[in-house]
């Protein structure tokens, strides 16, 4: 029972440079979602992915861009990364998008940008 | 202002003592809502969740939910140094989207 697979765990990047952070689950979910968290501001949506072969801009999508690359999988892409981005970044997936279902969420990858 | 509202914390708590966390929301389409716990350096896991009013128990919790007034609490029973954690309490817009609040940190005591 992996649930949600996030990787890498943690990362040191340079001003500048990018890198993309890879999430999958197993558990045959429709809707998948990147958020970030930061310390006092709790989580924010980066974005999000209804269904496979959609997506959508979250609350904070400036700097970032994503991929869903099938039903499985949903990465994050950092083209330039700035101190700014320096976060916890989790993805998360459900059943489907509705008021009724929770999120089930990866281990997380803590990204430091110096 | 954020549409999930929670005191920071820090709750302190005795062991076996009631912990009662307390959130107010702001939209008021919001149908339904969850609390995650989260410990230190791990990632949230869901523990209740609620869309009717009055209350919903699950071992010892229970959520308590009153749209009138736009107020959810979560109670812990009997709480346990494992409880230990930061709660978040959790509103859906009217897409399913999640809105999250900054999360009560709870610390029991022995």
């Amino acid at each position: 029972n992996a649930g949600v697979t996030q990787t890498p765990k943690f990362q040191v990047l340079k001003t500048g440079q990018s890198m993309t952070l890879q999430c999958a689950q197993d558990m045959n979910h429709n809707s998948m979602y990147w958020y970030r968290q930061d310390p006092g501001m709790g989580l924010r949506l980066i974005y999000y992915s209804a269904s496979e072969g959609t997506t959508d801009k979250g609350e904070v999508p400036n700097g970032y861009n994503v991929s869903r690359l099938n039903k499985r999988e949903f990465s994050l892409r950092l083209e330039s990364a700035a101190p700014s981005q320096t976060s916890v970044y989790f993805c998360a997936s459900s059943e489907v998008m509705g008021t009724n279902y929770g999120y089930t969420f990866g281990s997380g990858t803590r990204l430091t940008v110096v | 202002q954020k549409e999930v509202e929670q005191n920071s914390g820090p709750l302190s708590v005795p062991e076996g003592a009631i912990a009662s966390l307390n959130c107010t929301y702001s939209d008021r389409g919001s149908q339904s809502f969850f609390w995650y716990r989260q410990y230190s350096g791990k990632s949230p896991e869901l523990i209740m969740f609620i869309y009717s009013n009055g209350d919903k128990e699950d071992g010892r919790f229970t959520a308590q939910l009153n749209k009138a007034s736009q107020y959810v609490s979560l109670l812990i029973r009997d709480s346990q140094p494992s409880d230990s954690a930061t709660y978040l309490c959790v509103g859906t817009d009217s897409w399913g989207k999640l809105q999250f609040g900054a999360g009560t940190q709870v610390v029991v005591t022995p």
